[in-house]
Order: C-alpha cells, then structure tokens, then sequence
C-alpha cells in the first residue's frame, strides 16, 4: 500500500532528552514537510524538504532538527530546547494535487 | 506574515442541516486554496481551488473560491453525523510549496 508512514503513534519523553520521529513515504514524492499541530492552533510548519539532502526552515523551527538522506524518509528531531514539545505531529508529503498526511505522532512530556 | 482565518471556529448542527464553513486569507504568491478533513489523525484532502468562481463538488460537499475578495467557502448540504470532524482551510503559496492553514472549524452533527 502506497502511503506515508509516522511512528511511533504515541511518544513520551522525559524533560531534557532529544526525541526522534519517524516519517516514511513510499509514494516517491520529492517535497516532505513537518507540522506542528496544537489544540485551537491550527497546523504550523516546522520544516520541509523539497529534495534530498536540502531542507528549510519553516515557521516554528527552534527547538527541532531534521535530516534528509534518503527520499523516502524525513526525520524529526524534537530536542530539549523546544521549551513547549508536547503536540500532535504531522508529516506530509506533497504529490500531483495536494499534500499528503501520516497518521501523526502524540509526544507528551512526563 | 501569511494569514488565513475561519469561522465559525466551532459549529453544531443537527443531520439534514446544510453548513456553510468561511475561510479568509492574506498571503503572499497565492497558489491555490484547500481544505481538508481531520478526523481523528491525518488531514484527508477534499479540495484544490485555484481559480475564481468555479465550484468544486464532490458528492454533499462543494467549494467555491473568490480571488478578488481573498475567500473561500465550503458547503456541506444534508449534513450527516460522519461528517463531524475539523475543517480545515490552507493557503498554499510560493514556488516551496508552502502551506498555510487556519485554526480549523469544529463541526458537529447531531443525529
């Protein structure tokens, strides 16, 4: 099945540690993107990748970090400088029409 | 700074209602306007609208754009409990790609 695959579902991480989300297509698209999505907020971008090995900044990315070695995967990187981590993540990735999403990730602070 | 606002934020009706859910944007390089359903988890696509006035349809739901007033409109007619979720609108922009959305609408059907 063609799609776009973010693990885990749910994410729990301690005060301090660096968390990494998983985000994998196998729909052969070029663009991948990270939202942030909080409740009443809206989704907001944090980065995207328009091709591999390049990636920009989008509008909240202090705190975060991804990679992009392979075009299938876009990893993201929540790290203990993100003061506020706890969301809802969604990765997309961009075909012929509109962006397409993953189920999402829930990080929680414990 | 890109900006795209809708209302209501939140909307209770009851089924067989017909909806209609407003979105407004003020964005630079406008591309195109769409919206998406979320239910639970993923954002599923319902609408790409990139020109003036044509109305886009797909089964109860149908979408109009309007480039000179910067607005969009999606209708919902015999509305029905499945289609409870957040509506959201986005502005895709610019040569990147980039999309932004609004805070979303919260539509509730009761049967």
């Amino acid at each position: 099945d063609g799609g776009i695959t973010q693990s885990p579902k749910y994410l729990f991480r301690k005060e301090g540690q660096n968390v990494t989300l998983s985000c994998e297509q196998n729909l052969n698209h070029d663009a991948m993107y990270w939202y942030r999505q909080d409740p009443g907020q809206g989704l907001r971008l944090i980065y995207y990748s328009q091709i591999v090995n390049d990636f920009q900044k989008g509008d909240i990315a202090e705190g975060y970090s991804v990679s992009r070695e392979k075009k299938e995967s876009f990893p993201l990187t929540v790290t203990s400088a993100q003061k506020n981590p706890t969301a809802f993540y969604l990765c997309a990735s961009e075909g012929e029409l509109a962006q397409h999403f993953g189920d999402g990730t829930r990080l929680s602070i414990l | 700074e890109d900006k795209v606002v809708q209302s209501p934020l939140s909307l209770v009706v009851h089924e067989g209602d017909t909806v209609t859910l407003n979105c407004s944007y003020e964005v630079t390089n406008f591309r195109s306007l769409l919206w998406y359903k979320q239910e639970k988890k993923a954002p599923t696509f319902l609408f790409m609208l990139t020109s003036s006035g044509i109305e886009k349809k797909s089964g109860r739901l149908s979408s109009i754009l309007d480039k000179k007033e910067l607005f969009s409109i999606l209708n919902i007619t015999a509305t029905q409990t499945g289609d409870s979720a957040v509506y959201l609108c986005a502005a895709l922009t610019g040569a990147n790609s980039k999309l932004t959305f609004g805070k979303g609408i919260t539509l509730s059907v009761r049967p």
